[in-house]
């Protein structure tokens, strides 16, 4: 099975802000990988799949890169509505998920 | 519009029982790959299982943690995938989501609660 490394658990950040959160598999992904944004009582809404394509109606101030084991999400300006838990996902092999990333006003 | 809806969710008991439903609507489900994704109490996310279309013969996927226990199905004409849960465990407690990973789309979650 793939484990997913996600880092940080938390981060704290202010508007305007650029911010990156990290994911690492361990084993190569081939660069499938997607990165969610969770608000409190909502479902988890994807922001970028296969690491570095932004899903219809996503901000560009959300960006993905990364390749083999690899990857990062990047914020380049935080808005006021960011601030949320991150989650990364593999889909290589099965299925795995990060473990979160909180991200939080400073 | 594209719509998954979860229902069936409950407090059951251990060793007990239970079925969750995903109606869905808004595009071609018979052509889609589907997924049922759990998340805890304290917030982590978990793949449970997979269910491919005729065209792949229905082939399913479980996490190691449900394999035996639980199994997902679906039925074309109503649009509509399954999540038939036995043996539950106070470690299946967890909301849990519908979802068409490969084009972003989830339900918003129903909760099961499994405590004596």
């Amino acid at each position: 099975d793939i484990q997913m490394t996600q880092s940080p658990s938390f981060l704290s950040a202010s508007v305007g802000d650029r911010v990156t959160i990290n994911c690492k598999a361990s084993q190569n992904i081939n660069k499938y990988l997607n990165w969610y944004q969770q608000k409190l009582g909502e479902a988890p809404k994807r922001l970028i799949y296969n690491t570095n394509n932004l899903q219809t109606g996503i901000p560009s101030r959300f960006s993905g890169s990364g390749s083999g084991t690899d990857y990062t999400l990047t914020i380049s300006s935080l808005q006021p509505e960011d601030f949320a838990t991150y989650f990364c996902l593999q889909h290589n092999s099965l299925y795995t998920f990060g473990a979160g990333t909180k991200l939080e006003l400073k | 519009e594209v719509q998954l809806v979860e229902t069936g969710g409950s407090l059951v008991q251990p060793g007990k029982s239970l079925k969750l439903t995903c109606a869905t609507s808004g595009f071609t489900f018979s052509n889609a790959w589907m997924h049922w994704v759990r998340q805890s109490p304290e917030k982590q996310l978990e793949w449970v299982a997979q269910i491919k279309a005729k065209s792949n013969n229905y082939a399913t996927y479980y996490a190691e943690s449900v394999k035996g226990r639980f199994t997902i199905s679906r039925d074309d004409s109503k649009s509509s995938v399954y999540l038939q849960m036995n043996s539950l465990k106070e470690e299946d407690t967890a909301i849990y989501y519908c979802t068409w990973i490969l084009r972003g789309y989830w339900g918003q979650g129903v909760m099961v609660t499994v405590s004596s």
